[in-house]
């Protein structure tokens, strides 16, 4: 069965990091594009992040570039996000997404993790 | 960006009634890249369709997608119980992919 299992979501001050894990299972993680998508609470889903199957490429929403830095372990199976300087609006459910389609940064998702909460706030 | 306006924002229906759903993309979805997602509360957003109309595996065929250019339908032709969710749609044609607004699909 595919799975993705995020975890490294909590509560942290405006200005603060976290890092965001999702880890893989049920397939074959280096030979997918992987994204990290949001939902803010009262708002819909938002696009965050994306990376290529190598790891080589990676791009990211105008909202989170220069801060938000996506990675993967394509021996550990394990997808990160390591996110800096952090917004009161930046506070949401983070899913981990399996990415299919031409290219790396525009497709389909499937499957979707159950999401990790971060919450800013002072 | 392309922004998308789902349409309407709640839909109240019975078991067994058709639901239509709307999605109208601000600029052409390119190549027909529109998909759907299904989320109901507590558990993460299950894909449904992709491609405008093609399904995903395991979706039944009450579920089905059409449209081209900017507006998109979904359509459950008879509403089971496990239906009532919300329902996004998502374009992945042009940078940077954007979601609708969603719409929900609430028991009349």
């Amino acid at each position: 069965e595919v799975q993705l299992l995020e975890s490294g979501g909590g509560f942290v001050q405006p200005g603060g990091s976290l890092r965001l894990s999702c880890a893989a299972s049920g397939f074959t993680f280096s030979s997918y594009a992987m994204n990290w998508v949001r939902r803010a609470p009262g708002r819909g889903l938002e696009w965050v992040s994306a990376i290529i199957d190598s790891g080589d490429s990676t791009d990211y929403a105008d909202s989170v570039k220069g801060r938000f830095t996506i990675s993967r372990d394509n021996f550990k199976n394990t997808l990160y996000l390591q996110m800096t300087n952090l917004r009161a609006d930046d506070s949401a459910v983070y899913h981990c997404v399996r990415a299919k389609g031409e290219w790396f940064h525009l497709g389909w998702f499937d499957p979707w993790g159950q999401g990790t909460l971060v919450t800013v706030a002072s | 960006e392309s922004v998308l306006a789902q349409s309407p924002v709640t839909l109240s229906l019975s078991p067994g009634e058709r639901a239509t759903l709307s999605c109208r993309a601000s600029e052409g979805v390119s190549n027909g890249y529109l998909a759907w997602y299904q989320q109901k509360p507590g558990q993460a957003p299950r894909l449904l369709i992709f491609g405008v109309s093609t399904r995903a595996t395991g979706i039944p065929d009450r579920f089905s997608g059409s449209g081209s250019g900017t507006d998109f339908t979904l359509t459950i032709s008879r509403l089971e119980a496990e239906d009532f969710a919300v329902y996004y749609c998502q374009q992945y044609g042009r940078e940077p992919l954007t979601f609708g607004g969603g719409t929900k699909v609430e028991i009349k």
